[in-house]
């Protein structure tokens, strides 16, 4: 079982729409939990972090945590075709050593 | 200057031959990681160090070995390249306590022939 599960996508959603985009993971001592956007060929830049259960927004993004349910989520609000790309799902593990990533989820908004 | 720079770019190299990553960092972190990425596999953890002494094997380090060289160096070495070793690969650097998430560099393309 991989630590850090997305589904891999593509995920298509028209421009203005909402994208939801999910991650589960494995360790349960986890605490800090990340999102990055990755353009292709580029590198991992980070949008959001989350530490506590619940909702965190900022700007067009919220991101949603669930520990009892080891569940984290990225909303992004009015998508514009700029937000295409690959959504990466970080876990801080539980040791603190070192990120684990999910595979990523692709997300294509379609103008 | 970008806060972590990585070079080369982009590197085309034979099977068999040795081929070293270089990455550098301004931010100061004694923490410093080297990942490649695979397209499907997402980012998978080759090295890490937390400071000068303190340099630890990650979940595909086999082939790959690593010097860090200061505070602000840290290299990857492939001592023998093999076409399976063609990816993407970052380094990246973070706080203390990874509280604020990695800073990666611009990544290098390793392409093995």
């Amino acid at each position: 079982q991989k630590e850090v599960e997305q589904n891999s996508g593509p995920l298509s959603v028209p421009e203005g729409a909402i994208a939801s985009l999910n991650c589960t993971y494995s360790d349960r001592g986890s605490q800090s939990f990340f999102w990055y956007r990755q353009y292709s060929g580029k590198s991992p830049e980070l949008i959001m972090s989350i530490y506590s259960n619940g909702d965190k927004e900022d700007g067009r993004f919220t991101a949603q945590l669930n520990k009892a349910s080891q569940y984290v989520s990225l909303l992004i609000r009015d998508s514009q075709p700029s937000d295409s790309a690959t959504y990466l799902c970080a876990v801080l593990n539980n040791y603190g050593q070192n990120f684990v990533f999910g595979p990523g989820t692709r997300l294509s908004v379609l103008p | 200057d970008a806060d972590v720079t990585q070079t080369p770019r982009n590197r085309i190299t034979k099977t068999g031959k040795r081929i070293m990553l270089e990455c550098s960092q301004t931010k100061g972190h004694d923490r410093m990681y080297w990942y490649r990425q695979d397209p499907g596999l997402g980012l998978r953890l080759i090295y890490y160090s937390f400071d000068v002494k303190d340099i630890n094997k990650g979940e595909i380090s086999d082939g790959y070995s690593v010097s860090r060289q200061a505070q602000a160096k840290f290299s990857l070495s492939l001592e023998s390249a093999i076409p399976n070793q063609t990816a993407l690969y970052f380094c990246a650097t973070s706080d203390p306590h990874g509280a604020y998430g990695y800073t990666f560099g611009s990544g290098t393309r390793l392409t093995v022939v």
